[in-house]
């Protein structure tokens, strides 16, 4: 069955690193999108990438992050400067369509910032 | 907006026993609503989507939600459990309509199964 693939599992990094969070999307899924989950609560949307472009982000989403899809392939998620508050576990995840096909999460990175 | 309760943050069970992990939503739009699942250490796994169409869905592993739109719920059940039913269970809704695809998710329930 196809999956979503992120790398790498596990980041440890020091605050005011900047981190690049890597995942490999379905390849005929069209929307991509971040989660995060602090550890202990729920999973919240950062943001979500469409036809090269974001078409939604939360609040969460501030300017020290960003996404790109360097290549046919790869989704990125990249935290420009991390603060300690950015400790959490990071799941990508596509979809085919536009929500109605439900969404394949990839396993998860764990950012631990220190 | 949208919103999602899941009242139970944990729920102790007998293996065997039936179990049922409630979640209500929130919305000003139709939805779709989702059950996810999370093993220890693991990501999310879909559980089972309700779209449209009859409001009883069902997942390969026994588990069964039922829409009612009356009450804003999506119930999750299992007549049955079994010790590797273990994990935390998140339910989660999306407009159905319009823009926006975002995920909201309820704060999850704990499944403890035990012997």
């Amino acid at each position: 069955e196809p999956e979503v693939t992120q790398t790498p599992s596990h980041q440890v990094t020091q605050m005011g690193q900047e981190v690049i969070l890597r995942c490999v999307p379905i390849s005929n899924h069209l929307y991509f999108y971040w989660y995060r989950q602090i550890l202990g609560q729920k999973v919240e949307f950062l943001v979500s990438f469409y036809n090269n472009e974001i078409s939604e982000k939360s609040e969460i989403f501030d300017d020290q992050f960003s996404v790109e899809r360097p290549d046919g392939s790869n989704f990125t998620l990249k935290i420009r400067s991390t603060k300690l508050e950015d400790s959490a576990m990071y799941f990508c995840a596509s979809s085919e369509a536009l929500g109605s096909y439900g969404y394949t999460f990839g396993s998860g990175t764990r950012l631990t910032v220190v | 907006a949208q919103s999602v309760t899941q009242l139970d943050s944990q729920v102790p069970v007998f293996e065997e026993a039936p179990v049922e992990l409630r979640c209500n939503y929130s919305s000003s739009v139709s939805v779709y609503l989702f059950w996810y699942v999370q093993y220890p250490n693991q990501g999310l796994q879909l559980l089972l989507k309700y779209l449209s169409g009859s409001t009883l869905v069902e997942s390969i592993n026994g588990f069964e939600a039922e829409f009612n739109k009356s009450q804003t719920s999506f119930h999750l059940r299992k007549p049955s459990v079994h010790i590797s039913d273990t994990a935390e269970y998140f339910c989660a809704v999306t407009q159905s309509t319009g823009g926006g695809n975002k995920l909201t998710f309820g704060t999850g329930t704990q499944l403890k199964v035990e012997l």
